[in-house]
């Protein structure tokens, strides 16, 4: 157990619809990434969220966007779902945004398009 | 040219044995190393980190690093049934400190 826990676990979205998926950081760890997993892939980095601001985004789309809560909690959203958007997301919360920092991921959340 | 590679699965091994799983990586800023560990349909785990050069030893687990030969390895001793996942190579380079893994490595371990 990492401490990290997303809902929900299981999601089935319609093409053209929108998603939110949501994140509980670890006690005491500010920064959280989220991570989009295709099958058969490593996990590809959406962006990070390092005291309530955007620290990086990775080769995603503007309808990805996210959100930072003060107690760290964190949201990703897409807009305008489409089939390839299926995928395992995943949050990871680190201590801290740096180099030498261990991040620890939830379950993830398996969202299928349809 | 890929960011992270990682040598081509799967990788089969009999129980006892060492698994050696391999990983190059193209940044040569990169930092900091990490092996994550994924069981089929649940998330990574991690499992190793290593900042320096040379080998860091966990129980059965040895990583290595290279930065010279941008080069990151793991070792698995007495390999075990339950060792059978898929192995996660992630390195941290760059200003937001993003993870960029490996598409990872599929190994078994044969009873």
């Amino acid at each position: 157990e990492t401490g990290v826990t997303q809902s929900p676990t299981h999601l089935i979205k319609t093409r053209g619809q929108q998603v939110t998926l949501r994140c509980s950081s670890q006690s005491g760890h500010n920064t959280v990434s989220w991570y989009q997993q295709a099958l058969g892939q490593g996990p590809q980095f959406i962006f990070q969220y390092y005291r309530e601001e955007e620290n990086g985004r990775g080769n995603f789309p503007p309808r990805f966007s996210g959100l930072q809560f003060p107690n760290y909690s964190s949201e990703l959203n897409v807009n305008a779902l489409e089939l390839d958007d299926s995928a395992l997301y995943l949050c990871a919360s680190s201590p801290m945004a740096g180099m030498n920092t261990e991040a620890f991921f939830g379950q993830g959340t398996r969202l299928t398009v349809v | 040219q890929k960011e992270v590679e990682q040598n081509s699965g799967p990788l089969s091994v009999p129980e006892g044995a060492i698994a050696s799983l391999n990983c190059t990586y193209s940044d040569r800023g990169s930092q900091s190393f990490f092996w994550y560990r994924q069981y089929s349909g649940k998330s990574p785990e991690l499992i190793m980190f290593i900042y320096s050069n040379g080998d860091k030893e966990d129980g059965r687990f040895t990583a290595q690093l290279n930065k010279a030969s941008q080069y990151v390895s793991l070792l698995i001793r007495d390999s075990q049934p339950s060792d059978s996942a898929t192995y996660l190579c992630a390195v941290i380079g760059g200003s937001n400190y993003k993870l960029t893994f490996g598409k990872g490595t599929l190994l078994t371990v044969n009873p």
